[in-house]
């Protein structure tokens, strides 16, 4: 079945440092993959969507790679801010893209420290 | 926020009660889902909608039913509530005039408790 794994364990960094956050995926093949942030008591909300055909997309001080040898994601978040603490979830395409389905990572949850 | 608001925003019921919750939008989307939320399984979907009362299961839809009779609101159902529903419940909506055309906006959540 398909899956999706996120670190598990909480990402503790210091300010200023770059955050790393990743996402594995297996038994799928996925025309696309999104970012959300989650604060807690909220919806999430949508950050960055890349392709497979795309390799890296960046948007101000985010930015994600898409490797779809290694079936991974990489969520960077430069010049980390204690504004940027909260949980990130990937999610994948799931089924047809006419559906606009998804599978959700758990997520991980970043804590960014003055 | 896309307009997206979720009622009740919290419920405690009991076991073997019906449960209804809304989702209403604003902007006229066509597709809208619903989530459920638990510790260490992260958003799993229960159903969707891909206008109206075309409607289709997700991965977590035993338990639940869902109907879409206008497209600004979709209704899940608990038919009878039980202990194992307890979770937050999350609405969200496909923004098909985006240029991703697949990213989703979610409502507030509504925090379903079962005793």
């Amino acid at each position: 079945s398909q899956k999706i794994e996120q670190n598990s364990e909480a990402l503790n960094i210091q300010e200023g440092k770059t955050a790393t956050l990743t996402c594995n995926y297996t038994n799928y093949s996925p025309a696309y993959l999104q970012w959300y942030r989650q604060d807690p008591g909220r919806g999430p909300v949508f950050l960055l969507l890349i392709r497979e055909n795309e390799k890296e997309k960046r948007k101000e001080r985010l930015k994600v790679t898409f490797d779809t040898t290694l079936k991974q994601s990489l969520f960077h978040i430069t010049a980390s801010q204690p504004a940027d603490s909260a949980t990130y979830l990937c999610a994948l395409q799931h089924g047809s893209s006419n559906t606009g389905k998804l599978i959700f990572g758990q997520g991980t949850t970043l804590q960014v420290k003055p | 926020d896309a307009g997206i608001t979720q009622s009740p925003r919290h419920k405690v019921t009991e076991t073997g009660t019906p449960v209804t919750l809304r989702c209403h939008q604003t902007e006229n989307h066509r597709y809208m889902y619903w989530y459920r939320q638990d510790p260490g399984h992260g958003l799993r979907l229960i159903h969707y909608s891909y206008g109206v009362k075309d409607t289709d299961k997700g991965e977590v839809s035993d338990g639940y039913s869902v109907s879409r009779s206008k497209t600004e609101d979709f209704l899940l159902t608990l038919e009878s509530a039980t202990s194992s529903q307890t979770s937050v419940y999350f609405c969200a909506i496909r923004d098909l005039s985006r240029d991703t055309n697949n990213e989703q906006f979610f409502g507030p959540g509504t925090r379903l408790t079962v005793l």
